[in-house]
């Protein structure tokens, strides 16, 4: 089974702090995504990465960046985190089949910036 | 642009059939998916279709697409409280003029599906 893990489930942050989201994936996928999700918004893709070293922006990439040094994990980055960033972040995985396209996702973090 | 439009509330009682409707936008579309969201956790993948089929069945699940029309519903017969959650219906957009994002995915706004005892 493909396994998506993401390193917290809660975190609870004060305003200007540097947050990192961490998110690994163990199938070899080449794919990689950040989403937030908020009520009745559904999912938005904030960054994506289709390969080591490799990323490009989302919907929503204001006030984020990635990290993708190794194919295996991707980091979600808040520089300086605002009472509006407080959501749940979702990370998910997928092979290179355009065509194809099942994403796998992790858990969740749900961040509270106070 | 791409947009995948579903209504945001279902009820109904234990033992009833649920449908969930969803319109997509994108007629070059080659797959569509359903994902379900339990209560504090990620996205599950439930079923997807192929845009060449019009029905697939699995289990107690039944995909329905009329691409004419682009609309894709999500049956789930014997609907039971185990099945309360949230539906996401996605699709993925095939096509270099989507800025150059092939693979990303489309999401709906999701369905909450409460099933009442």
């Amino acid at each position: 089974d493909v396994k998506v893990t993401q390193s917290s489930r809660y975190l609870v942050k004060r305003t200007g702090e540097k947050v990192f989201l961490e998110c690994v994936q163990d199938m070899d996928h080449e794919n990689m995504f950040w989403y937030r999700q908020d009520p009745g918004l559904g999912l938005r893709l904030i960054y994506f990465s289709y390969d080591v070293k490799m990323k490009e922006k989302g919907d929503i990439p204001e006030g984020y960046s990635v990290s993708r040094e190794k194919k295996e994990r991707f980091s979600l980055i808040l520089e300086s985190a605002s009472t509006n960033q407080t959501s749940m972040y979702l990370c998910a995985s997928s092979s290179g089949d355009i065509a194809k396209n099942i994403q796998y996702f992790g858990a969740g973090t749900r961040l509270s910036v106070l | 642009g791409e947009d995948v439009e579903q209504s945001l509330f279902l009820s109904v009682r234990e033992g009833d059939s649920s449908v969930i409707n969803c319109t997509y936008t994108d007629s070059s579309s080659t797959y569509l998916y359903w994902y379900k969201q339990e209560p504090g956790a990620g996205l599950q993948l439930l079923t997807y279709i192929f845009s060449n089929m019009d029905m697939k069945q699995d289990q107690r699940l039944t995909v329905l697409l009329n691409k004419k029309d682009k609309h894709l519903s999500l049956r789930i017969a014997d609907t039971q409280t185990g099945d309360s959650a949230i539906y996401f219906c996605a699709e993925t957009p095939y096509g270099a003029d989507y800025g150059g994002s092939q693979g990303n995915l489309i999401f709906g706004k999701g369905t909450k599906l409460s099933v009442k005892p």
